[in-house]
């Protein structure tokens, strides 16, 4: 596609409940990222794919989230039993490859902004 | 890790104002980028610009990695330039923003 894109672009859910959140990046691009940004706060990374694979899934702030990745394109990040403090905007981005040069430029979706209650 | 400041924290301008936003490292960073985020949460790119100068109308961005810091010029601003901007880079594995500066831009 022309851009990155995601959906739900807003999630309402019940603490407790599992949110499942879709990033389609731009056709082409290999690498694929995944951030949160909380309400004033600044942008934090979360995880990344290189195609299919994710090499560090440190970033991920508890065992509750998990993300996978199939055909090197779309994305599904997951948020399982969801608490209050998971309240954010959930940025994907993509870039072309990954690696030390311009083809690690990163191109940004409009987000997805969950709401736990 | 790599300590940053970004300077200012934030910062009103009238419009038509120029104004140079700042990045400041503790260590050298790879693969430096600039981003708006404007009033509605959207991210858009603005310069991938590990070292030297680029520009882009009425944007320019400048880095300066042997002095550890870069900087990006908005001439002639307009109030769709206010939001927030931020500086980011690759670290390790990790992409790392930093605190950003926030611009008001007063018509």
């Amino acid at each position: 596609g022309a851009g990155v894109s995601q959906s739900p672009s807003n999630k309402v859910t019940e603490k407790g409940k599992d949110v499942e959140l879709r990033c389609d990046p731009i056709s082409g691009h290999t690498a694929l990222y995944w951030y949160r940004q909380s309400l004033g706060q600044g942008l934090e990374f979360l995880i990344y794919f290189q195609g299919n694979s994710a090499p560090d899934k440190s970033g991920l702030p508890s065992d509750r989230f998990s993300a996978e990745r199939t055909g090197g394109s779309v994305s599904t990040l997951t948020i399982q039993r969801t608490q209050q403090e998971d309240s954010a905007v959930y940025l994907c981005a993509s870039s072309l490859r990954w690696g030390y040069s311009s083809y690690n430029e990163q191109f940004f979706g409009p987000g997805t902004r969950l709401t736990v209650l | 890790g790599i300590q940053v400041e970004q300077s200012p924290p934030d910062l009103i301008l009238q419009e038509g104002a120029n104004s140079t936003l700042r990045c400041n490292f503790s260590d050298s960073v790879n693969n430096l980028q600039w981003f708006h985020q404007n009033p509605w949460g959207q991210l858009i790119n603005l310069f991938y610009i590990p070292s030297g100068t680029k520009q882009n109308g009425r944007l320019s961005a400048t880095t300066v990695a042997t002095e550890r810091y870069s900087l990006l010029y908005i001439s002639s601003s307009q109030t769709t330039d206010s939001g927030v901007y931020f500086c980011a880079w690759r670290d390790g594995q990790n992409f790392v923003f930093g605190p950003g500066t926030r611009l008001s831009v007063l018509p």
